[in-house]
């Protein structure tokens, strides 16, 4: 298994605003992922954070409201920009990991109120 | 059609019940097979990893894969309020992960 932290927990911003959410793994990763879930609902995979190159965007995200950096293998950053009510959610990272790609480990998750 | 469907519940049950939980999907070359607990206010916690068809056992956990079926089950022996969670069944091939819906589950003391 793995230890997978975010930062912050949570935060209450101000619409226009941007807040950028860090996801530290303390095991070797291979795959990093974003995702949204909005209160009692299911997960929405945002993007695959890329080592090394631009993210993968799922449809529906871009890469100008949402940009993600993977500075590393086991760090990754997801900005949420120009925000509205609307991006109000729990935003989670995740990870496969170099000993078992088959499955998928996640972070505390940040849950974000934009007023 | 979704990849993969699973009945939102919620679910409620008496303490000590034995719950069973479940999702089906539609593609027949999905091989690994996953269950996920979520606590209000956390992140979805892997309670159950299963590879190709059968049975897993963990404690008061067995997940079940029935691949002529396309159906998943995770049940739960026992049921202890503390079991009181969202669960999510996920499944992955060719490096895509598919969430269901998640099950929530109530076990009333």
């Amino acid at each position: 298994s793995a230890v997978i932290s975010q930062k912050p927990s949570r935060d209450i911003c101000q619409r226009g605003t941007s807040l950028t959410i860090q996801c530290q793994v303390d095991s070797q990763v291979t795959m990093m992922f974003w995702y949204r879930q909005q209160p009692g609902q299911s997960l929405t995979l945002i993007a695959t954070a890329n080592q090394g190159s631009e993210a993968t965007y799922e449809s529906g995200f871009v890469i100008d409201k949402f940009p993600i950096s993977r500075p590393n293998l086991t760090f990754s950053t997801l900005t949420v920009s120009n925000m509205s009510p609307e991006d109000s959610s729990i935003y989670l990272c995740s990870a496969q990991l170099a000993t078992s790609t088959d499955t998928q480990y996640f972070g505390p998750g940040t849950r974000l109120t934009v007023l | 059609q979704k990849e993969v469907e699973q009945d939102p519940g919620p679910l409620s049950v008496p303490e000590g019940a034995i719950v069973s939980l479940n999702c089906t999907y539609s593609n027949s070359a999905f091989q690994y097979f996953m269950w996920y607990r979520q606590y209000s206010r956390k992140g979805p916690e892997l309670l159950m990893y299963t590879y190709s068809s059968g049975n897993k056992e963990d404690g008061r956990f067995t997940a079940q894969v029935d691949k002529s079926s396309k159906y998943i089950s995770l049940f739960i022996r026992d049921s202890q309020p503390s079991d009181s969670a969202t669960y999510l069944c996920a499944l992955y091939n060719f490096n895509k992960f598919y969430f269901g819906s998640g099950t929530k589950l109530n076990v009333k003391p």
